[in-house]
């Protein structure tokens, strides 16, 4: 069974530019989240979506926004890019949204975004 | 979500057992302490998840001490692959698929 794929792995950018990331979830998993990681920071939630809707969303500025299509897919983009923007954008699928069950996220290998 | 308590590195030994504590002094009785851990330049991995009682799985187990103020992740037989940052999270069961990280434990093993 293929694991969660981000797509692009790696990718540089320039203040201002905007930038699109996307994700494919494990077969048959609905519920896509993500997730930024810095060394400042650490690991930070962006948002979760399940069903094509946003069901929860982290502490991001409106630059940040996510969509999910039928096919559960999803991707999140960032809008004119900040140096702070720098970092690995993570995306985990689950099979439904809050895995109360088994609390289980499978996370991709990411996303470095570098910002100049 | 509780806040959580993890020392900030330890060494282990290839062969031996690891013992990763984590704080969990003001955990509801709905939350649930999760364990996940992320290997340099990978994304996180889910190791085990419990509430009360005692959890073992194919990786590790996970102790909660009776008043659920704290738990241990063993490592029954750690080897050099396990080399990696341990996240301990406390959260409640509707929390969505929203996990907040600490800072860790960054656990090396030596051979």
């Amino acid at each position: 069974k293929a694991g969660v794929t981000q797509t692009p792995r790696y990718l540089i950018k320039t203040r201002g530019q905007q930038v699109t990331l996307s994700c494919s979830p494990i077969s048959g998993h609905r519920s896509v989240s993500w997730y930024q990681q810095t060394p400042g920071q650490g690991l930070q939630f962006l948002f979760e979506y399940f069903s094509e809707t946003q069901r929860n969303k982290g502490n991001f500025p409106g630059r940040f926004s996510g969509r999910q299509f039928s096919n559960s897919r999803s991707e999140m983009n960032v809008s004119t890019l900040e140096l702070g923007d720098s970092a690995l954008y993570l995306c985990a699928s689950s099979p439904f949204p809050g895995t109360i069950n088994t609390g289980e996220l499978f996370f991709g290998e990411g996303s470095r975004l570098t910002v100049l | 979500d509780a806040k959580t308590t993890q020392p900030t590195s330890m060494d282990c030994a290839e062969g031996r057992a690891a013992n990763l504590p984590c704080n969990h002094s003001t955990i509801s009785g709905n939350e649930y302490v999760y364990w996940y851990r992320q290997i340099h330049s990978q994304g996180p991995q889910y190791i085990i998840h419990g509430l009360k009682n005692n959890e073992t799985n194919e990786m590790a187990s996970l102790i909660i001490t009776e008043d659920r103020k704290s738990s241990t992740l063993i490592l029954p037989h750690a080897t050099l692959r396990d080399t990696a940052v341990y996240y301990c999270i406390v959260r409640v069961r509707a929390a969505g698929n929203k996990l907040t990280f600490g800072g860790g434990t960054r656990v090396l093993v030596k051979p």
